[in-house]
């Protein structure tokens, strides 16, 4: 089946710092996701990625569809302490109704 | 306030038991999902409804029976809870067309001793 590569689990940062998170596959995708999870919520999406190449930004959140269709990076610039939480890549595939793959997360810790 | 909400937040529960989760979601989207977090933060899909038919149903015990009474909910019974059901279950919602990103509600945890 389809997974997606997330890694390292956990990423330490000092607030003021930017940081670039990856997701790798072994699968080629037509959409990447990016959420951010907090603790005791549900996901919440921070990326819509469609065009293989399309970079796009979110406030200090930046993303990219690979060339490949098989990566995307997610970057955060000048990290402040609420953006600590889980980060989880998202990876679908084209179709009505095809299922959404998840990474395993990288939760992120922001030391002010 | 348009979300997807779910209830209860919180399930605490014997082994054994039958418990319901209940989902709704007013963003006018046609697919319903449930999915089951696990103590290592993995989001793992259980289910997917579409206009209140199944779609999707991973590979799921019996004992795990979703209903979609319309497209606006969809509702997890659980049947002889187990330990290993101890879990956050996350409902969530889109148009089902491919490109629609998944909008989450804040989750379940149920514990089960």
């Amino acid at each position: 089946g389809q997974q997606l590569n997330q890694s390292p689990q956990s990423m330490f940062i000092q607030e003021g710092e930017d940081v670039s998170m990856n997701c790798t596959s072994s699968s080629i995708f037509n959409t990447w996701l990016w959420y951010k999870q907090d603790p005791g919520e549900g996901p919440v999406l921070l990326i819509a990625l469609y065009k293989a190449g399309e970079l796009t930004s979110n406030g200090r959140l930046t993303a990219q569809f690979g060339i490949t269709r098989k990566d995307s990076f997610l970057n955060i610039s000048a990290s402040i302490p609420s953006d600590v939480g889980i980060y989880f890549c998202a990876g679908q595939l084209a179709g009505a109704n095809s299922k959404l793959t998840f990474g395993k997360g990288i939760t992120l810790s922001v030391r002010p | 306030d348009t979300a997807v909400s779910q209830t209860p937040k919180y399930l605490v529960t014997q082994m054994g038991n039958d418990k319901s989760i209940k989902c709704e979601q007013n963003l006018g989207h046609d697919t319903m999902y449930w999915y089951k977090q696990d103590s290592k933060k993995f989001l793992k899909i259980m289910f997917s409804y579409n206009n209140k038919e199944l779609i999707i149903n991973e590979t799921v015990p019996n004992r795990f029976s979703p209903k979609s009474p319309d497209k606006a909910h969809l509702n997890l019974h659980i049947n002889s809870l187990e330990l290993g059901d101890s879990a956050v279950y996350f409902c969530a919602s889109s148009h089902g067309q491919g490109r629609s990103p998944l909008h989450f509600g804040n989750g379940t945890r149920l514990t089960v001793t």
